[in-house]
């Protein structure tokens, strides 16, 4: 078990609408990253929190967002879903100012937009 | 992601037997080269990981061999056991004051008894 936990496990809606990925990281864990899983792009980085504040952004669509509150818990927002959105969400965590402190996983949010 | 190729795309090995990937990266910004390992239904997890200034490094059965020059790095599973059999992505560190990964795009590795 990695301590990341990330609700829900799986969640199916249609085109259009608008959802929310929860992610809770480790204890202890500033930094928390997500990642879009599908199988024709393989994992893809989208965007790092530190603490709050966005620190790095990888290729994060604009109908995306996502935030850190002050618990460090993170949400990922996905609105004006498309087919291709379909994928699996990753959040991972990590403790800063280790030296190549290593992202610890959860276990995915698998989306199927229908 | 075309920053970094992986090869092969799956890989079927004898119990026993010696298991090879392969990673070729572009960017010569990366300053921290990790193998994850991710079994079905779960995500991602460290296996082992190399710093550029070391040529190999070896933890138990898992070694990655680095070469710097050819902008490459490789996973050993030696005596490969059916419990290896998972996907492996290399997944080097932009160093740029970030600590996000870019993965490759994974091996599917099946142990077969």
């Amino acid at each position: 078990d990695s301590g990341v936990t990330q609700t829900p496990k799986h969640l199916i809606t249609a085109t259009g609408q608008r959802v929310t990925l929860r992610c809770s990281p480790r204890s202890g864990d500033l930094s928390v990253y997500w990642y879009q899983q599908s199988l024709d792009q393989g994992l893809q980085f989208l965007i790092q929190y530190y603490n709050g504040e966005e620190r790095a952004k990888g290729n994060i669509l604009e109908r995306f967002s996502a935030q850190q509150f002050p618990d460090l818990h993170s949400e990922l927002n996905l609105s004006s879903l498309e087919l291709g959105d379909s994928a699996l969400y990753f959040c991972a965590s990590s403790v800063e100012g280790e030296e190549n402190s290593p992202l610890h996983f959860g276990n995915g949010t698998r989306l199927t937009v229908t | 992601q075309q920053q970094v190729k992986q090869s092969p795309q799956s890989l079927i090995v004898q119990k026993g037997g010696i298991s090879i990937i392969n990673c070729a990266y572009e960017n010569t910004a990366f300053d921290y080269f990790p193998w994850y390992q991710q079994f079905p239904g779960k995500g991602p997890a460290l296996l082992i990981a190399i710093r550029p200034d070391v040529s190999e490094k070896k933890e138990g059965r898992f070694t990655i061999s680095f070469n710097k020059s050819a902008k490459q790095f490789s996973l050993h599973i030696m005596d490969s056991q059916p419990g290896d059999s998972a996907t492996y992505f290399c997944a080097p560190r932009n160093g740029a004051g970030a600590n996000n990964l870019f993965f490759g795009t994974g091996t599917r590795l099946t142990v077969i008894p």
